[in-house]
């Protein structure tokens, strides 16, 4: 199947810091990748649509300035978290989208945030 | 609103044992996954069914979509200590193209 890798895997960083975590896809284009949130042994809480090209769809209650997506190529999405809380500690899964094989999504390995 | 209900939300069971898990809507899902998550992994998806009353076996996993698209259901067979994972629903919901997920399926496989 298809592969998605995100960087970093892990990342701590102190309160009032910015840390940007990448998402790309290996072998095919994606023009549209999510960004998930995950609390432990909990399901996947999608934050946001990140579309190649355009602005972010944000889901309701996820703070657009805070957590901030750039899709600036068909391989290459971001998720930037500014201003780090440890309330925003958390696993956060990135997914790529596959539009020659039936919209499968593609998940990546995640990426463990601690901030201190 | 959670548009897919699953359960049960945690399973403790022993080795040997058999097991089921439910994924239930009220809406008709065009297609339904199945996933498989392992502790600080992104999620690995099982299968993907598409047709109303398909059953799709994977070795000791066995998936079934209801007749009318609105539910599903994986059975496990014999489990193992290997089975042990949180395991997710999720679904297109007509012409949606926002996958919907389950709030999943926290399993124990003990020795």
């Amino acid at each position: 199947g298809a592969v998605v890798s995100q960087h970093p895997s892990r990342v701590i960083c102190k309160s009032g810091t910015s840390v940007k975590i990448e998402c790309r896809s290996l072998d095919f284009q994606a023009t549209t990748m999510f960004w998930y949130r995950q609390f432990p042994k909990q399901s996947l809480m999608l934050m946001a649509t990140s579309n190649e090209g355009s602005k972010a769809t944000y889901e309701q209650g996820v703070e657009k300035d805070k957590f901030l997506i750039n899709h600036a190529s068909l391989t290459l999405s971001t998720l930037t978290v500014t201003s780090a809380h440890p309330e925003d500690s958390s696993f956060y899964i990135c997914s790529a989208r596959d539009p020659t094989a039936s919209y499968e999504q593609y998940f990546g390995p995640g990426t463990r945030l601690t901030v201190t | 609103t959670q548009l897919l209900e699953q359960s049960p939300q945690f399973l403790s069971i022993q080795e040997g044992e058999n097991l089921t898990v439910y994924c239930n809507s009220s809406s008709v899902f065009s297609s339904l996954q199945w996933y498989r998550q392992e502790p600080g992994e992104g999620p690995v998806l099982l299968v993907t069914v598409v047709t109303g009353g398909e059953v799709k076996k994977l070795k000791r996993l066995t998936f079934q979509f209801g007749d009318a698209r609105k539910d599903s259901s994986l059975h496990i067979t014999a489990a193992q200590t290997g089975d042990t994972g949180l395991y997710l629903c999720a679904g297109y919901a007509g012409n949606n193209r926002k996958l919907i997920w389950g709030l999943g399926t926290s399993l124990a496989v003990n020795p």
